[in-house]
């Protein structure tokens, strides 16, 4: 397999759930980044991992909790969550270069949450 | 703070024409980047171009082009002969410096949907 990977495209549950988003990186980056992306609205960064460790966190509320047991692989732990979190949730990979040197992000196809 | 405007929702474009999509930023960094992505209906973000702020010269692509100026604050996204699969959505981002040891991710506009009619 090639790029960012995610896993499920979809998913649909329910208030009371728990369930997890998955992604992997092929691409042996050493950042990887959760983005929400709402209708009608920019993309929101969420959660910045680099070299495994969380850089920030950009106030997001505590239903969702994020995991990032080594370079390749990021998770997003969701529960209890709110219809208003409905979105498409997107993982993406970028080699941090250091000081004032920006790399590319390579994003995933994106996991479509839809919460009833 | 940094803040990115797209200031055009839709546009509708014959096929074959060239394509300007707008776009401005605010930023008090004096080091930054500038990306443009395209987003088609499958959700996946594709990687377009960038733009160093500190490149003399505008970034080229394949017919992918960024009219860089910088006095302006100005980062548009130029589609030479448009094609039927250039349909999506179309966003800017930037990155700002930062410290060595912590990655940033990318501030985004709201993007323009582009639609190219036959």
């Amino acid at each position: 397999e090639t790029g960012v990977t995610q896993t499920p495209r979809h998913l649909v549950m329910g208030m009371t759930n728990k369930k997890s988003l998955k992604c992997e990186q092929h691409l042996g980056h050493n950042a990887m980044y959760w983005y929400k992306q709402s209708a009608k609205k920019p993309l929101e960064l969420m959660f910045v991992y680099s070299l495994e460790e969380r850089v920030e966190n950009n106030s997001v509320p505590s239903r969702f909790s994020p995991e990032c047991p080594n370079s390749s692989h990021l998770f997003l732990h969701l529960h209890t969550l709110q219809p208003e979190d409905s979105a498409l949730y997107l993982c993406a990979s970028s080699q941090d270069l250091g000081a004032g040197v920006a790399g590319e992000l390579f994003f995933g196809e994106g996991s479509r949450l839809t919460v009833l | 703070a940094q803040k990115i405007t797209q200031t055009q929702p839709g546009m509708f474009v014959q096929e074959k024409e060239a394509v300007t999509l707008d776009c401005t930023y605010d930023t008090s960094d004096q080091s930054y980047g500038l990306f443009w992505y395209k987003q088609p209906s499958s959700g996946e973000m594709i990687f377009l171009i960038y733009q160093g702020s500190y490149d003399e010269q505008n970034a080229t692509e394949g017919r992918y082009s960024l009219n860089f100026q910088k006095a302006r604050k100005s980062a548009n996204l130029v589609i030479s002969a448009s094609q039927l699969g250039d349909s999506a959505m179309y966003f800017c981002a930037m990155r700002g410096s930062y410290s060595g040891g912590g990655a940033d991710g990318l501030t985004f506009g709201k993007g323009t949907h582009l639609i190219i009619q036959p």
